[in-house]
């Protein structure tokens, strides 16, 4: 079966310091993969999603990338972090050809508060 | 108009009552529609989805669509004190985007 792993799962980090949230995904084969936040009173806002290594499409132009250097692994960076980057970091995964009924599973999730 | 809206709640139903959660779309041309329950602190996590028009059953949950209203809903039928979360309804956009509603906060009252 399908398993997908987010760490850290809670982090505290100060303005302007740097982020590496990662993800993986074990027990399938080229998986799309997402990266969502979900703030304070807000919905689930897509960041990142991603069809194959090294390809990446960006949602929300803000200070944040995504890289996905394996099949099953994505991350997402910063350089420098904003107070409004605190929230829970959501990736998920589905397969099949993009564009068809797949649905979206979960990870665990990374809780990012901002200082 | 929002692409996709639930009534943010709290919906407060007795335990062992039918608990229904509404949901609108904008998108005329969406085909796929997702529903996800995430408790407090964790995921969102899959419960149903349903294409095609109609009812869709599994266990104590309905899905139920009708895509000539844009409306589609959840039924969960014999509410348990465990099915209190928030519920989370997606919908597929014409661009393969996946669009998720701000969540209905649903309330099982022992």
């Amino acid at each position: 079966s399908q398993t997908i792993h987010q760490w850290p799962a809670t982090l505290v980090q100060p303005v302007g310091s740097p982020l590496s949230l990662e993800c993986t995904v074990e027990g399938t084969s080229n998986p799309n993969l997402y990266w969502y936040r979900q703030a304070a009173g807000r919905g689930l806002q897509l960041l990142f999603y991603s069809v194959g290594i090294g390809q990446i499409s960006s949602e929300v132009p803000q200070n944040l990338s995504a890289s996905r250097p394996q099949d099953r692994q994505f991350i997402l960076s910063s350089k420098k972090l904003l107070l409004s980057d605190s929230g829970f970091y959501l990736c998920a995964w589905s397969v099949g050809p993009w564009g068809s009924y797949n649905e979206q599973f979960f990870g665990p999730g990374t809780r990012l508060t901002v200082l | 108009q929002k692409e996709v809206e639930q009534n943010s709640g709290p919906l407060s139903v007795p335990e062992g009552a039918i608990a229904s959660l509404n949901c609108t779309y904008s998108d005329r041309v969406s085909q796929s529609f997702f529903w996800y329950r995430q408790y407090s602190g964790k995921s969102p996590e899959l419960i149903m989805s349903i294409y095609s028009n109609g009812d869709k059953e599994d266990g104590r949950f309905t899905a139920q669509l009708n895509k000539a209203s844009q409306y589609v809903s959840l039924l969960i039928r014999d509410s348990q004190p465990s099915d209190s979360a928030t519920y989370l309804c997606a919908v597929r956009r014409r661009d393969d985007k996946i669009i998720f509603g701000k969540g209905t906060r649903l309330h099982i009252l022992p």
